[in-house]
């Protein structure tokens, strides 16, 4: 099956500094992949969708200064959360749609990354 | 707009059945399902495409009923294994090719 690689698992980092996730499709081009952030107990919430190429698509509300996402390859796409806050501690993760041809194919996540600011 | 799941909680002996249902105020296009342990990603279980369609694999099932734009996932004979936080995730028919979650249902399934 379809494989997709989250790093790092987990950072922990001084407020104002800025923060890189990396996701790798590791078996298949992904030219969307999506990024989600979860608090605990909560939904997933979509922050944006990713294409190879292109600028990214940011829900409402999203910070698009604050989360800078490039999807420079097939393969990989990486989130940065820059100066970081306490209130951006949480869970984030990404996912990737093998065959969005019809509609949105299944979407296959990454393991996730706990990102606490001090 | 976040699709409505309910109930939030429920708690199950082995081998009870469950209901989990998902409703959203715009038309979709799909519906996705997914389970999500404890610290881990969430996985796929099934996605449903068409109005009134089914589908199910092993003890999990799912039906979608698009003029109501409801759909509700099956899970009977619970396992100990089924235990985690599900999710429907909906593609809506004016805002697709993404996938908004639903406020999901924890789900226990005790001995």
């Amino acid at each position: 099956g379809a494989v997709v690689s989250q790093h790092p698992s987990w950072v922990i980092c001084k407020s104002g500094t800025s923060v890189k996730i990396e996701c790798r499709s590791l078996d298949f081009q992904a030219t969307t992949m999506f990024w989600y952030r979860q608090f605990p107990k909560q939904s997933l919430m979509l922050m944006a969708t990713s294409n190879e190429g292109s600028k990214a698509t940011y829900e409402q509300g999203v910070e698009k200064d604050k989360f800078l996402i490039n999807h420079a390859s097939l393969t990989l796409s990486t989130l940065t959360v820059t100066s970081a806050h306490p209130e951006d501690s949480s869970f984030y993760i990404c996912s990737a749609s093998v065959f969005p041809g019809q509609g949105m194919g299944k979407l296959f996540f990454g393991s996730g990354t706990q990102l606490s600011v001090l | 707009q976040q699709p409505v799941q309910s109930p939030q909680a429920v708690i199950l002996r082995e081998g009870e059945d469950a209901v989990i249902n998902c409703s959203s105020s715009k038309a979709l296009y799909s519906v996705h399902w997914y389970r999500q342990k404890h610290g881990e990603a969430p996985v796929f279980l099934m996605i449903l495409l068409k109005g009134g369609e089914q589908k199910g694999h092993d003890k999990i099932s799912a039906s979608f009923n698009e003029k109501k734009q409801q759909s509700s996932l099956y899970l009977t004979a619970s396992q100990l294994s089924y235990s985690g936080t599900y999710f429907c995730g909906t593609e809506r028919v004016d805002s697709s090719y993404k996938l908004i979650f639903g406020s999901g249902t924890r789900l226990l399934v005790r001995p």
